[in-house]
């Protein structure tokens, strides 16, 4: 099991540009998460899926779109990067319940 | 609305000592979990308990003991004889069902501990 992976590890954007951070399990995990780290802020709910064609907002969706047509995939997209969306972003899939996540490495974005 | 607060930010101690990272918790949920996760400074997060909100018992895992409080809603960590690999930032999250009937987590802000040698 490669369990939670996360592409790129590393990127940098332009102010306006448009990108897609790739987050991939093999764990058949119903429930997705992506969450940004910003420095004395914690981790912050981006968005969420519970399975297969159903996502839901988390804490601070706003400048980010996903969709979930499988169960391993779950993408979270930039439209257009603005600075404060330079972070950390993890993405995390755990089983439905009160389980714990499994997290991917991590991304980082920088946007300039 | 759920909350979890790590009101310390930033602790050093020195090697050997002893040392508890405070967690509280709002909800007004009856059935929900905590969880206790550490990134170490490589950036990878990594799980290290669980406890639901039936289960009071205290929990001790090596080096490493939790103690539930539902009566002041707090899930503290304590670390006994701490080593320089425990240096690292550690994270409280609270799990509840929301309206739509899902489980969302909640983590803290985390506290950043830093162990001398």
């Amino acid at each position: 099991n490669a369990g939670v992976t996360q592409t790129p590890k590393f990127q940098v954007l332009k102010t306006g540009q448009s990108m897609t951070l790739q987050c991939a399990q093999d764990m058949n995990h119903e429930y997705m998460s992506w969450y940004r780290q910003d420095p004395g802020m914690g981790l912050r709910l981006i968005h969420y899926s519970v399975g297969a064609g159903i996502t839901d907002q988390g804490e601070v969706p706003n400048g980010y779109n996903v969709s979930r047509s499988t169960t391993e995939d779950f993408p979270l997209r930039l439209l257009s990067a603005a600075p404060s969306q330079t972070s950390v972003y993890f993405c995390a899939s755990r089983p439905t319940g009160y389980y714990e996540q499994y997290f991917g490495p991590g991304t980082r974005l920088t946007v300039t | 609305a759920q909350k979890v607060t790590q009101a310390q930010t930033e602790i050093s101690v020195v090697e050997k000592e002893d040392v508890t990272l405070d967690c509280v918790y709002e909800t007004r949920d009856t059935t929900y979990y905590l969880f206790w996760y550490k990134q170490p400074p490589s950036g990878e997060l990594v799980f290290l308990i669980r406890r639901n909100s039936f289960d009071e018992q205290n929990e001790i895992s090596g080096r490493y003991s939790w103690n539930f409080q539902k009566s002041t809603s707090s899930f503290n960590f304590t670390i006994t004889a701490s080593q320089v690999v425990d240096s690292a930032v550690y994270f409280c999250a609270l799990s509840e069902q929301n309206s739509g009937g899902y489980q969302k987590v909640t983590f803290g802000t985390g506290t950043k501990l830093q162990v001398i040698p």
